[in-house]
């Protein structure tokens, strides 16, 4: 059973314009959300975060909002560039019962292609 | 600061051969991961580590083993390979700074072929 779900496994969009990145989970006791962008060949970097305290956290082009009550977050990229065009992962993690949340969750990934 | 290192970067193996993949980090991180990535399938956790002479059971741990003798290394060992191990192995390492900052910091990846 998925806990994170990226319906769309793939995006393209112009350069110059927004990009969505869709999530959802099942599991209400995740309260700690994070993107993660990979180049072919290369490992996941992390690119932003959100806890469940916050519903946007920004940072400079990227932007994730988090929806509690739909279970849903986005990733938003504004503008998009070509470099940008990779594999983007959402992931979670709950603070379990030892304290702590070291474990993460991943969904399947979006392939997100920028056309120039 | 190399980050978090993986050796070796490609492998073929053939069915019931055996051999490890190692993962280095130099960020004196408590917690350690491995992890595989196959197509459609994101990245699902093998076995993890909370800290020197532990390690745990994730997702997808059959086939697979694991030791952490020093902490900035954790040993993934594959004992009789088989062609469904065939993947792209990830390492990567974390700090609990607190609550709401947990990175993960991964390596550059295994690809790895058991024919």
């Amino acid at each position: 059973d998925q806990q994170v779900k990226q319906n769309s496994p793939s995006l393209s969009v112009q350069e110059g314009r927004i990009s969505i990145l869709n999530c959802d989970y099942t599991n209400s006791m995740f309260d700690y959300f994070l993107w993660y962008k990979k180049y072919p060949a290369e490992g996941p970097t992390f690119l932003i975060s959100i806890s469940s305290i916050k519903d946007k956290n920004e940072d400079g082009r990227f932007t994730v909002f988090l929806n509690k009550s739909a279970k849903h977050l986005s990733l938003h990229i504004v503008p998009s560039q070509p470099g940008d065009s990779a594999v983007y992962f959402c992931a979670a993690s709950g603070w379990n019962s030892g304290g702590s949340n070291y474990k993460l969750t991943f969904g399947k990934g979006t392939l997100l292609t920028v056309n120039p | 600061n190399a980050g978090v290192t993986q050796t070796p970067k490609f492998r073929v193996l053939k069915t019931g051969q055996s051999m490890t993949l190692l993962c280095a980090q130099d960020m004196n991180h408590e917690y350690m991961y491995w992890y595989r990535q196959d197509p459609g399938m994101g990245l699902r956790l093998i076995h993890y580590s909370v800290g020197e002479g532990t390690t745990a059971k994730g997702e997808v741990p059959d086939g697979y083993n694991v030791s952490r003798l020093k902490k900035q290394n954790f040993l993934l060992g594959l004992e009789s390979a088989a062609p469904s191990q065939t993947s792209v192995y990830f390492c990567a390492s974390s700090h609990l700074r607190d609550r709401w900052h947990n990175e993960q910091f991964f390596g550059p990846g295994t690809r790895l072929t058991v024919l």
